[in-house]
């Protein structure tokens, strides 16, 4: 299926940092997804969003669903070396499956 | 509980072995899917099963097949797959059923297949 640009590709920062990654589309989604994916695991879902605006907090994870329903953003606050992962973006959804951003690599260096 | 559980999580097979790959979900979602991951790739959807019968067939050869016995289960049933079909099989599942959030898919751990 089509793919959504999501940005950085990949993050190296320092423990404690705080860290901002988004997703954009050409087109307009009504739900967007954050998962955390470790290698050779599932994504695991971490914020969904589903109504434009809309801004939500799991812990020290943050996430927004852009005014335009084209864009969301991830913020994570004091990043700890468990963060380590790839961030993937999701949106759409239904029977048509969902449309996937290709990760954001996050790597923090001690 | 958001789980979905997948068996096995390894997989070595050879081009002439029949295997099945099992996922299970019990929080009564009505629609499950399978993907297919290559490494530092995002997943590729392959089957989309919606009230246990299926709805998406995403042009996968036919070596792979899917069954849905009842609302909780998926299972891929595997045939003279080639090497290039190596790699993390996910099971997915969502509400399904409409409304906000129907349409959020929670995935399991996934299934590392190698074909020799």
């Amino acid at each position: 299926g089509q793919q959504l640009n999501q940005s950085p590709q990949s993050m190296f920062i320092q423990e404690g940092e705080d860290v901002s990654m988004n997703c954009t589309s050409s087109s307009i989604f009504n739900t967007w997804l954050w998962y955390k994916q470790d290698p050779g695991e599932g994504p695991v879902l971490l914020i969904a969003l589903y109504k434009a605006g809309e801004l939500t907090s799991n812990g020290r994870l943050t996430a927004q669903f852009g005014i335009t329903r084209k864009d969301s953003f991830l913020n994570i606050s004091a990043s700890i070396p468990s963060d380590v992962g790839i961030y993937c973006c999701y949106s759409g959804g239904g029977a048509d499956g969902l449309t996937f951003g290709k990760g954001t690599h996050l790597i923090i260096q001690p | 509980d958001t789980e979905v559980t997948q068996t096995p999580k390894h997989l070595v097979m050879g081009m002439t072995n029949k295997k099945s790959l099992k996922c299970e979900q019990h929080m009564g979602h009505r629609a499950m899917y399978w993907y297919k991951q290559k490494a530092k790739k995002p997943p590729e959807l392959m089957f989309v099963y919606s009230y246990e019968k299926l709805s998406i067939n995403e042009s996968v050869p036919s070596r792979f097949s899917p069954e849905c016995p009842n609302s909780s289960l998926l299972n891929l049933h595997l045939h003279a797959l080639q090497p290039e079909d190596s790699a993390l099989y996910l099971c997915a599942s969502s509400q399904g059923q409409g409304g906000r959030g129907s349409e959020t898919q929670y995935f399991g751990p996934g299934t590392r297949l190698l074909v020799l």
